[in-house]
């Protein structure tokens, strides 16, 4: 699975547009993207994925470079309640150890009022 | 109904006993995990169950023995408890060889060894 690189920390303020950055540079054309966030003293959560395509869901949108090199996952209206910790993680489409997640430090995200 | 629910949440203990952490989850899913989560906040996968068969082992301790009677159960049983083993465990749960990998977390066990 391909390494990972984010921010370690951002701010955004409340009700404004939240864009987390990660870089894979060395991703191969098998493998998504993934994001989850881990809200303090709660278990992960998974967010989005995405492997070539754009992608939306009900709670973000996942922005993925044409050459797939980086992606950005965006909060539209960040809410104190999405101050969190996010992680971005790349896996194989073919992996034979499901569920064996690498989790980085991912960025924490906090929302100011 | 909470999906992954795993008991107790909070454990404290002395070094040298026995404790287990209980997980069950009623999404239907056949794999379930274990995760540990270390002072530092890495996270970082212990064991996976699938259908009551062990599929990942990563290298933990053999004090530490995951126990599955079913699939919508998976215990986490440890021996001989070290300073160490204080962490925060999460159980998890996801559909087997299903992309994308959706694992659903339960809320944590705060393991306190003293």
């Amino acid at each position: 699975d391909a390494k990972t690189t984010q921010p370690p920390s951002m701010d955004c303020a409340e009700g404004r547009a939240a864009n987390l950055p990660c870089n894979h540079s060395t991703i191969s054309g098998n493998e998504y993207v993934y994001w989850y966030r881990q809200i303090h003293s709660q278990g992960p959560q998974y967010i989005i994925h995405g492997l070539k395509n754009n992608e939306t869901n009900e709670m973000a949108s996942l922005i993925i470079t044409e050459d797939r090199k980086s992606s950005t996952l965006i909060l539209p209206h960040a809410t104190l309640r999405d101050t969190a910790v996010y992680y971005c993680i790349v896996r194989s489409t073919g992996t034979s150890n499901t569920g064996k997640l690498i989790f980085g430090q991912g960025t924490t995200l906090q929302v100011k009022p | 109904d909470t999906a992954v629910s795993q008991t107790p949440k909070y454990l404290v203990t002395q070094m040298g006993n026995d404790k287990s952490i209980k997980c069950e989850q009623n999404l239907g899913h056949d794999t379930m995990y274990w995760y540990k989560q270390d002072s530092k906040k890495f996270l970082k996968i212990m064991f996976s169950y699938n259908n009551k068969e062990l599929i990942i082992n990563e290298t933990v301790p053999n004090r530490f023995s995951p126990k599955s009677p079913d699939k919508a159960h998976l215990n986490l049983h440890i021996n001989s408890l070290e300073l160490g083993d204080s962490a925060v465990y999460f159980c998890a749960s996801s559909l087997r060889d299903r992309v994308p990998e959706k694992l659903f977390f339960g809320s944590g066990t705060q393991l306190s060894v003293l």
